[in-house]
Formats: C-alpha cells, structure tokens, sequence
C-alpha cells in the first residue's frame, strides 16, 4: 500500500535548537518526496523536493531508500520555522497524484 | 502572475444536497488537481485533469466529478452530500512538461454539510 506517515502530530522546541521532523513512505517503485509547508493564514506551498537537492530556508531533506524515510531537518530553528509541514510522494509516471502525511505541527518557542 | 484562486471560500449545504466548487488554475498551467482535506488530516487526491480530460482519479466515489474548461479553470462537483463530505477542498495546478510539475495550491474552501 502506497503510505506516508508522519509519526509526530506535535513538535515544539526552542530558537536555535536542531529540528528534525520524521517521515516514512511505503511505496512500491521509485517515489518522488517532497515537504510542503503551510504557515498561519498561508496557503500550502512547496518547501523542498528530493531530487532538486536544494537547501530551502535552512531546511534538507535525504532520501534514504534503505530506510524508506525522508526526514526534514534544520540545524538551528527560528521561530519564524513555526508552521505545519507535510510530508508527501507520487510516484514516477503518477501524473504528479501526491500522497500525503497527517502533517507535523513544529512551534518554535522564542 | 496570478496565482491560484478558488470560489466560494467557504459554504454551507445540508445533507443530499449537490454543490460545485470552482478553481483559476495559474496563467500558464495545463493542469489541476483536486484534494480533500479533512480536519487534522493532510490532503486527499480526488482526481487530476489535464488538457480538460481527467487523467487520475483517487477513492473517491462517481458522486465526486469534476470538470477542466479551456482555460484551463475547473469545477468539482459533488452530488447527494453526506456530513463527512465536510472538509477543506483544495485546487492545485501545474505546468506539466518533462522534467517538472510542481503543483501550486490554492486557499481551499472549506465546505460544511449539516
């Protein structure tokens, strides 16, 4: 079964702090991941996809195929950080049909 | 640029009854994806249009339709409401070419079936 999972609902830490929002996929075939983010009052956007390789905001993300997870991470946190953040794949030749996590909540305490 | 609208931001309609929900796609995109955001869960595909044909559909049920005009703008129709139809729906379009299709969400309307 196709799946995203995000097991973290909630996760608060202090400005400055690492951050690492965990992802984990279930798919058969070579998935495309990718984290959206949507801040207070936003509209959901595109924070980073896998294969672009690009640093947003401070923000990586690895693909680890062994472990079939694509965790976010941040080395120092800023309270600006604080928003919702999806974890999402689709599949090679899916048409871009992205499958998404229950979202993680991350506040960043000042 | 515009980016993507939809309309209305938010209704009300009562159980059985039929509503359309209708999203600008933005300038340049060929096509629009739909999804069901229900409250504390992330969004849902429903089905993708391109070139005004659908071309993907999620689980949903036949009541849920959708349509792409030439301009690329769209409707998704749903017939006979039941209460757990209430969700955020959410419009996204993209320019799909070879090597990219970076999908753009628009606001969502939030519908609530009483």
């Amino acid at each position: 079964a196709q799946r995203v999972t995000q097991p973290e609902k909630l996760l608060s830490v202090f400005k400055g702090a690492p951050v690492e929002l965990k992802c984990n996929y279930s798919y058969s075939g070579s998935p495309e991941l990718f984290w959206y983010v949507q801040y207070s009052r936003q509209r959901l956007q595109l924070l980073l996809r896998h294969i672009s390789r690009e640093s947003i905001k401070g923000f990586t993300a690895d693909l680890n195929k062994g472990e079939t997870s694509f965790h976010l991470k941040k080395p120092f946190a800023q309270e600006e950080d604080s928003a919702m953040y999806y974890c999402a794949l689709s599949g090679r030749g899916s048409q871009g049909n992205l499958i998404f996590g229950k979202g993680t909540k991350l506040s960043v305490k000042p | 640029e515009t980016g993507v609208t939809q309309s209305p931001t938010h209704l009300i309609k009562t159980r059985g009854q039929q509503v359309t929900l209708r999203c600008s796609s933005q300038s340049g995109h060929n096509t629009v994806s739909w999804y069901q955001q229900a409250l504390g869960q992330g969004p849902q595909f429903i089905f993708q249009y391109y070139r005004e044909e659908e071309n993907g559909r999620g689980n949903f049920p036949p009541r849920f339709s959708g349509l792409q005009f030439p301009n690329y703008s769209s409707e998704l129709n749903v017939n006979a409401l039941e209460l757990d139809d209430s969700a955020l729906y959410l419009c996204a379009s993209s320019l799909r070419t070879p090597s990219t299709d970076t999908q753009y969400f628009g606001p969502g309307t939030r519908l609530t079936v009483l």
